[in-house]
Parts: C-alpha cells; sequence; structure tokens
C-alpha cells in the first residue's frame, strides 16, 4: 500500500541553522505529497504541496522538491527560527478526485533554540 | 471565513460516560475525516465520509461512531468511555485530491 517515511526526531537546531527533515514514499499511482506544521496545542496546517514531479512547493521560507526519481519530498529551510519549533508531518495522496485519504508520516519534532 | 471548527478543545470526563465531540466546517467539503493522535504524534485514521449518509471505517479500530447528516458536521461519539480513549482528537475537511486537508485545533480528551 501507499506509505510515507520521514526521518525521526526530535532533531534540535540552533536559530539560523539549516535544516533538512527528509521524506521518502511509496506509491501505487502518482501522488500529491504535502508537508504539514503543527504547532504545539494546536491542529495541522497545511504548509506546502507539490503536484507533479520536479515542482517545488514553497511557503514562509520553508521548500520541498517533488522528486520521482527518487520518490522523495525532502523540506528544507535555509535559516530557522525558534518560531519554527513544532511538529512537521510528510503525506501524500493517490488520485485527483479526493476519494482516497491521505497518507502521513510519523512525523518529525523540531526544536530550535536561541 | 471558510474554516473547521471543534468543541471542547479540553474536555475530562469520568469512564463510563457518553460523549460526543463536535466538527463543523463551512467550506462546503463533502469529506471529513476523525484522526486520533498518540502521544508519540503519529496520527491515526479512525471514520471518514464522503458525503451526507456516508461513513466509513479508517485504519485504526475504534469503539467510537460517527454520523454526517448535514454536508457541514461530522460529530464523533464514543458511549461509554474508558482511560485508553484518553488521547487527542483531530477533525480535518478537504477537496478534492491535490488540495489537502485543513483541520480543527483539535480536542484533547481525558478518561478519568
Amino acid at each position: 500500500g501507499d506509505s510515507v517515511t520521514q526521518m525521526e526526531g526530535p532533531v534540535t537546531l540552533s536559530e539560523e541553522a539549516f535544516l533538512t527533515i527528509n521524506c521518502t514514499y511509496t506509491a501505487t499511482g502518482y501522488p500529491s505529497l504535502f508537508w504539514y506544521v503543527q504547532y504545539p496545542g494546536e491542529g495541522l496546517q497545511l504548509l506546502l504541496k507539490a503536484t507533479k514531479a520536479d515542482d517545488k512547493g514553497s511557503n514562509k521560507g520553508f521548500e520541498a522538491t517533488y522528486r520521482k526519481e527518487t520518490t522523495s519530498f525532502h523540506l528544507e529551510k535555509g535559516s530557522v527560527q525558534v518560531s519554527d519549533s513544532a511538529v512537521y508531518f510528510c503525506a501524500l495522496r493517490v488520485g485527483n478526485s479526493g476519494n482516497t485519504p491521505l497518507v502521513f508520516g510519523k512525523g518529525t519534532r523540531l526544536s530550535v533554540i536561541a | 471565513e471558510a474554516d473547521i471548527y471543534q468543541t471542547p478543545r479540553y474536555l475530562v470526563i469520568g469512564t463510563g460516560k457518553k460523549i460526543t465531540l463536535e466538527c463543523s466546517q463551512t467550506m462546503g467539503h463533502d469529506k471529513m475525516y476523525w484522526y486520533q493522535q498518540d502521544p508519540g504524534m503519529e496520527l491515526h485514521l479512525i471514520h471518514y465520509s464522503y458525503g451526507v449518509n456516508s461513513t466509513e471505517k479508517g485504519d485504526l479500530s475504534s469503539e467510537s461512531t460517527v454520523s454526517r447528516i448535514r454536508t457541514e458536521h461530522f460529530p464523533l461519539t464514543l458511549e461509554s468511555a474508558r482511560p485508553s480513549h484518553t488521547s487527542q482528537y483531530l477533525c480535518a475537511s478537504g477537496g478534492q485530491g491535490s488540495s489537502g486537508y485543513t483541520f480543527g485545533s483539535g480536542t484533547r480528551l481525558t478518561v478519568v
């Protein structure tokens, strides 16, 4: 079945450090790919997405590129801030009808220290 | 403003009580979902619906039930709460395949 594997946390970085959170996927079809962020005490928020190979999603300084050849969608940010401390989820969805639920990774907790 | 709302945000109840967690969305989405989030953060799909009068069980076996009588409303009910039900419950709604979900803020349930 479809699945998402993301790097285990927690990840602890100093402010202004470079961030990479790895995400790879297995899908029976041609998926759309997503990154969600969950701040403490909140629900998940869509951070960025990409719907086809070589697409780059970006938002709030975060970027991820849909790599079909390596089945990956790694999240990157050049300079993290304390306010980026949160849990990050990679997810996929196969098909355009919306009749399949999103498949989530297990989440990666990021802590940024000043 | 289009949004999705969950009530209550926090709930502490005794074992054996019946409870209903509310979820409403104003975006006109047909598809709605309930996830249980364990302390280790992992999300488990417990119920979903593709429209009025449509409900399906998710990947994680759950003793809860859901109903979908109106498009905007997708409540989750526990007939007899137990300490093992202590968790965070997240509701979400979504449109077509590439649009992802919009999540509510969650209900943190504690059964004592």
